[in-house]
């Protein structure tokens, strides 16, 4: 049974490049969160994506968008990179029931991507 | 808004207790999570409290007084390999985890 896969483990990019992340949810997962993590710091939300949509986001610029696609795997694009935007990115899947997730130790985190940008 | 409070820093003797606390303030509440994170891994589960009370788990329990937004994480028998940081994430909203800054604890001999 697979955990939460990420990719790219590592990526460095230029201020003012775009970026695109991938995760892939759990077996029997259907929803995504994404974090950022600052060296240091707790992780912070950025957005949920559950059904292909947007269910929730933090208090992130627009130049973060996301995707959720039909088989619940789900993309972090990043534009107009700045240097504070290095950081450890994770990505968390759960299972969505009707009175909310798959609680307890519902939640799974993937490894994260390590994004530099110089 | 999210508030969520947990001490930076502790040090503690291998084989001794530590206690990491943890205040909240939040628009909702559904739950308290612990997680451990080694540096540059995943944080991986360690407890879930929904009610008041004292949650165990071999070395580890965990703490919640949703009246007073508290929670503590105990570890005993400290091993050289519980040096980590120690993660506490509310749910709240839709069913989203808000995390403190996290405790870096460190064990020594």
């Amino acid at each position: 049974d697979a955990g939460v896969t990420q990719s790219p483990t590592h990526l460095i990019k230029t201020r003012g490049q775009q970026v695109t992340l991938r995760c892939s949810p759990k077996s029997g997962h259907d929803t995504v969160s994404w974090y950022q993590q600052a060296l240091g710091q707790g992780p912070q939300f950025i957005f949920q994506y559950y059904e292909e949509e947007e269910r929730q986001r933090g208090n992130f610029p627009d130049r973060f968008s996301g995707h959720q696609f039909p088989n619940y795997s789900s993309e972090l694009n990043v534009n107009a990179l700045l240097l504070g935007d290095s950081a450890l990115y994770l990505c968390a899947s759960s299972r969505e029931t009707g009175s909310g997730p798959l609680i307890g130790s519902g939640y799974t985190f993937g490894s994260g991507t390590r994004l530099t940008v110089v | 808004g999210q508030n969520i409070d947990q001490p930076t820093e502790m040090t503690a003797t291998e084989g001794a207790i530590v206690q990491i606390n943890c205040t909240y303030q939040t628009s909702g509440f559904n739950g308290l999570f612990w997680y451990q994170q080694h540096a540059g891994e995943a944080p991986t589960f360690l407890s879930y409290n929904v009610l008041d009370g004292l949650e165990e788990k071999g070395r580890f329990s965990s703490f919640l007084s949703r009246s007073k937004g508290y929670s503590y994480l105990l570890l005993k028998e400290l091993q050289m390999k519980d040096s980590a940081s120690y993660l506490c994430a509310v749910v709240s909203g839709a069913n989203n985890l808000f995390f403190g800054t996290g405790t870096r604890l460190t064990v020594i001999p």
